[in-house]
């Protein structure tokens, strides 16, 4: 079955660009998706399909994916930007089909 | 807009069970897949179970198959989540999730707010 890994943590100093990696087995040849979870709130969609913004996402925010390595990237960050940071990949193959990243706690400094 | 409510969580003994539900509006419910994810304290996602828009295929997380059942009422526009053999393990916060298709897994692109079951003694 599938695992991804994120960061725990990434750190950026305001109107910076924070890049936050998912790496997985084969991750280039599945749909990823990512999700903002600010505390105490549920998560929200914020890339799908790779790189595909929902809308009322602001443009800051963009998918890519590279390998076996997916990445959200959040230019010119805001101190609102700060929240926990999941990427998600559906694995037909295995008996967990949703599988989700450990997650990555954006600090905006 | 889309709305996802979710009731029923609780305290509950080990070994318990518990019926959670979530009803829907904003959007044409019987025509979408519907999924549980789950949140314990502290820590990440964890996907729970998937049910196709009309009810015909069902889908759990190894964790939990066996002791979760997900179910849905297209006529009241509600999903509904069965536990049983509940373990402390199972202590966290449900949310409902709506899935943009009908019939295969993809990913959620709406939540509810959560509701929070504790398993303890």
């Amino acid at each position: 079955s599938n695992v991804l890994t994120q960061p725990p943590s990434v750190s950026v100093a305001p109107g910076q660009t924070a890049r936050i990696t998912c790496g997985g087995n084969n991750i280039g040849s599945k749909s990823v998706y990512w999700y903002q979870q600010k505390p105490g709130q549920a998560p929200v969609l914020v890339v799908y399909d790779d790189s595909d913004r929902p809308s009322g996402i602001p443009e800051r925010f963009s998918g890519s994916t590279s390998g076996n390595t997916a990445t959200l990237t959040i230019s010119r960050v805001e101190a609102g930007d700060e929240a926990d940071y999941f990427c998600q990949v559906w694995d037909s193959s295995g008996d967990h089909p949703g599988v989700f990243g450990g997650g990555t706690n954006l600090t905006v400094l | 807009q889309v709305q996802l409510v979710e009731s029923g969580g609780g305290v509950v003994q080990p070994g318990g069970s518990l019926r959670l539900s979530c009803a829907a509006s904003g959007f044409t419910f019987r025509s979408y897949g519907m999924h549980w994810v789950r949140q314990a304290p502290g820590k990440g996602l964890e996907w729970v179970a998937f049910i196709r828009f009309d009810g015909s295929n069902r889908y759990y997380a190894d964790s939990v198959k066996g002791r979760f059942t997900i179910s849905r009422d297209n006529s009241k526009n509600t999903l509904y989540l069965q536990m049983s053999s509940l373990t402390a393990e199972d202590t966290a916060v449900y949310y409902c999730a709506k899935d943009p298709y009908s019939r295969t897994l993809s990913h959620f692109d709406y939540w509810g707010q959560g509701t929070l079951v504790t398993v303890s003694s």
